[in-house]
């Protein structure tokens, strides 16, 4: 079975700050790991994923993660904290049949 | 392209009442989703299909049909509104073949049954 747990359902940074939004996954079969941003009253977006290959992921708008098996983790980075990053962010875990399982988020409030 | 259009964007039904919640993509996608999504619950599955004519129970059925008549539609249809089905409902979709393929969303459709 997959699953994925978000620790912290409320993190708060200050502007230009580093931001870490973790995320713990238990999966099956080798995971196929996504982080989604939600903006509000709007749909998710995504903003980064992890196939195979490299571990260290990048995407957009200066975020990135790391696959890290020994420790099931799959945390979101990003180094300077931007006023338009406030939104919530998901976790995702793929399992069969293209399934997707969330987590159940984690708000981001920057500070300015 | 529009990608994932939903409508309505907002609805309030009375108890009991009936509804479809429209959903349409235009990018050819064989695999479309229903979730709802509950404050501090992450988003559930509803229902899926992997292609026209084909759909299957998620993991929050109850109270709920789907059909899939073509590639491009997948209706939500609410048959006697309850409250415990207001949420925001959003609509996916994603190509055929691969696990690593991203979902793509529509904007969402927020139901408040009264």
């Amino acid at each position: 079975a997959q699953s994925v747990t978000q620790l912290g359902s409320h993190v708060s940074v200050s502007e230009g700050a580093l931001v870490l939004l973790r995320c713990n996954y238990s999966s099956s079969v080798p995971p196929y790991l996504f982080w989604y941003v939600q903006y509000p009253n709007q749909g998710l977006q995504l903003l980064l994923k992890y196939t195979t290959g490299a571990t260290l992921v990048k995407g957009i708008n200066g975020f990135e993660a790391e696959f890290k098996k020994s420790e099931t983790s799959f945390h979101l980075t990003k180094p300077s904290a931007h006023m338009s990053d406030a939104a919530e962010y998901f976790c995702a875990v793929i399992g069969g049949g293209n399934q997707f399982y969330f987590g159940t988020g984690t708000s981001l409030t920057v500070i300015p | 392209n529009a990608g994932v259009t939903q409508t309505p964007k907002f609805r309030i039904l009375k108890i009991g009442q009936s509804m479809t919640l429209q959903c349409t993509q235009d990018m050819n996608h064989n695999y479309m989703y229903w979730y709802r999504q509950d404050p501090g619950m992450g988003l559930k599955l509803i229902y899926y299909s992997v292609g026209a004519g084909i759909t299957d129970k998620g993991e929050v059925p109850n109270g709920y049909n789907v059909s899939r008549s073509t590639t491009e539609d997948f209706p939500l249809r609410l048959e006697l509104a309850a409250p415990s089905q207001t949420s925001v409902y959003f609509c996916a979709s994603s190509p055929t073949s691969g696990r690593s393929n991203e979902q793509f969303f529509g904007p969402g459709t927020r139901l408040t049954v009264l």
